[in-house]
């Protein structure tokens, strides 16, 4: 069975730093891993895909790297800001469901 | 989340009544999953559905609770005889007939489900 860890739990850095949020999963057998943000109390709003063909994804401030081989991905967030704070959830899909973290928690401090 | 609707957004219930969510997927989508997230917890399946089929069940407890979605109208999941438990968020998300694992997941806003 699929497992996924995130770390760290939490993370609180001064706005303008950049910072990489970590995502580790035990079977290498998946097709795609997502990044999703939450806000609290809130859905899930999806950042980037990554096919499992593919090595990275960018989105503006948002990069997010992918080897399969070794179970791991990471969310790069460069010049942070107090908007990005927030739970990152990273998802890695197998054959049928998604299968998620427990979240990174990041406060950024203005 | 723009797309995926969930209703209610909150949801209270006391102990031993019932509780139906609802998640009317994008247009288009017939494929729809549920996912349930207790607090300090991560996002754990449910179940998925076709249009008029239960795909994969795995996650879904074995008592009180079931799914549908049918071929009008929304997917419900249904919860019965509700335990302060079951308190928790839950999330809907589609997709689309024969994206298969080129997309990803679009979720709803969730329903926040309190059993007092």
């Amino acid at each position: 069975k699929q497992e996924v860890t995130q770390i760290p739990a939490a993370l609180s850095v001064p706005e303008g730093e950049n910072l990489v949020l970590n995502c580790s999963f035990t079977d290498s057998a998946i097709y795609n891993l997502q990044w999703f943000r939450q806000d609290p109390g809130k859905g899930l709003t999806s950042l980037l895909l990554i096919q499992s063909s593919q090595r990275e994804q960018t989105s503006g401030r948002l990069n997010a790297s992918l080897d399969k081989s070794s179970g791991r991905s990471t969310l790069y967030i460069a010049a942070s800001q107090p908007g990005d704070s927030a739970t990152y959830l990273c998802a890695v899909r197998g054959l049928g469901q998604f299968y998620f973290g427990t979240g990174t928690s990041l406060t950024v401090i203005p | 989340n723009a797309g995926v609707m969930q209703n209610p957004r909150h949801l209270v219930r006391r102990r031993g009544q019932e509780a139906r969510l609802r998640c009317s997927p994008m247009k288009g989508h017939s494929h729809v999953y549920w996912y349930r997230q207790l607090p300090e917890e991560g996002l754990k399946f449910m179940v998925y559905l076709q249009k008029e089929n239960i795909i994969d069940e795995s996650g879904m407890p074995k008592e009180r609770f079931s799914a549908e979605f049918p071929k009008e109208g929304p997917s419900i999941l249904r919860i019965q005889q509700v335990v302060r438990g079951d308190s928790a968020a839950y999330f809907c998300a589609s997709l689309a007939t024969g994206q298969g694992f080129l997309h990803g997941y679009t979720f709803g806003s969730g329903t926040r489900l309190t059993v007092v």
